[in-house]
């Protein structure tokens, strides 16, 4: 399978504490997002990379979250002292640079499901 | 970025083509019109983009009228694996090197057999 990985794909935690989720996007991308989506609600954006650079942060990154994409590959997404309204499905998206004025298409992994207790 | 309205739940039986019909009253000139499937549980999945008049892939068809403020997502003879999520996304954000999709709430198909 060559699609957009993530893991866990489920995560369980205590308030407080600390959790990070890894990313796998399809190999030649290049394009890296991070998304926060709630029950009943659509994806919210949270950060996005291009190659190795963090280009925008959402207000909704706290400065308790925290994303790294080394080299330019997988990505890592840390949230420190977790809280209850935390509790969402992290997905994670990835594409490849388009050229002209037609958006890229984002493919979406299948998302991890963070639980906080 | 342009504000979509669709509505939030439609019924359809298995067999029957379902239209779905997005507003965007204040599309801008360079927008593309996106719509994206979710299965529960799962990512959304692309299903087809447009600018204008039709575009037709293996899943879907999209209309996008001469003024572009409305668009529809048709799907043929549904089944029962149809029954999803359907956003439609209009417009990418793009601020320097920003390419962030915007979800609105989307529309619940249910399938009935």
């Amino acid at each position: 399978d060559t699609g957009v990985s993530q893991d866990p794909r489920h995560k369980i935690t205590k308030r407080g504490q600390n959790v990070t989720f890894r990313c796998d996007p399809i190999s030649e991308h290049n394009r890296l997002y991070w998304y926060r989506q709630t029950l009943g609600q659509g994806p919210e954006f949270l950060t996005y990379f291009q190659n190795e650079a963090q280009l925008e942060k959402s207000r909704l990154l706290s400065d308790r979250f925290s994303a790294e994409r080394p080299k330019g590959s997988f990505s890592t997404l840390e949230i420190q002292r977790t809280e209850q309204g935390d509790s969402a499905m992290y997905l994670c998206a990835s594409s490849l640079e388009s050229s002209g004025a037609v958006p890229d298409t984002q493919y979406f992994g299948p998302g991890t499901r963070l639980t906080v207790l | 970025l342009a504000k979509t309205t669709q509505p939030i739940s439609m019924d359809s039986y298995e067999g029957q083509e379902v239209n779905i019909t997005c507003s965007h009253n204040n599309i801008a000139t360079n927008d593309y019109i996106t719509w994206y499937q979710q299965f529960p549980s799962q990512g959304p999945r692309f299903i087809i983009q447009g600018y204008k008049t039709k575009v037709t892939n293996e899943v879907a068809s999209l209309f996008i009228p001469a003024d572009r403020k409305s668009s529809t997502l048709s799907l043929p003879r549904v089944s029962l694996s149809d029954t999803a999520v359907y956003y439609c996304l209009v417009g990418v954000e793009y601020g320097g090197a920003t390419n962030k999709l915007i979800f609105g709430t989307g529309t619940l198909l249910a399938v009935q057999p």
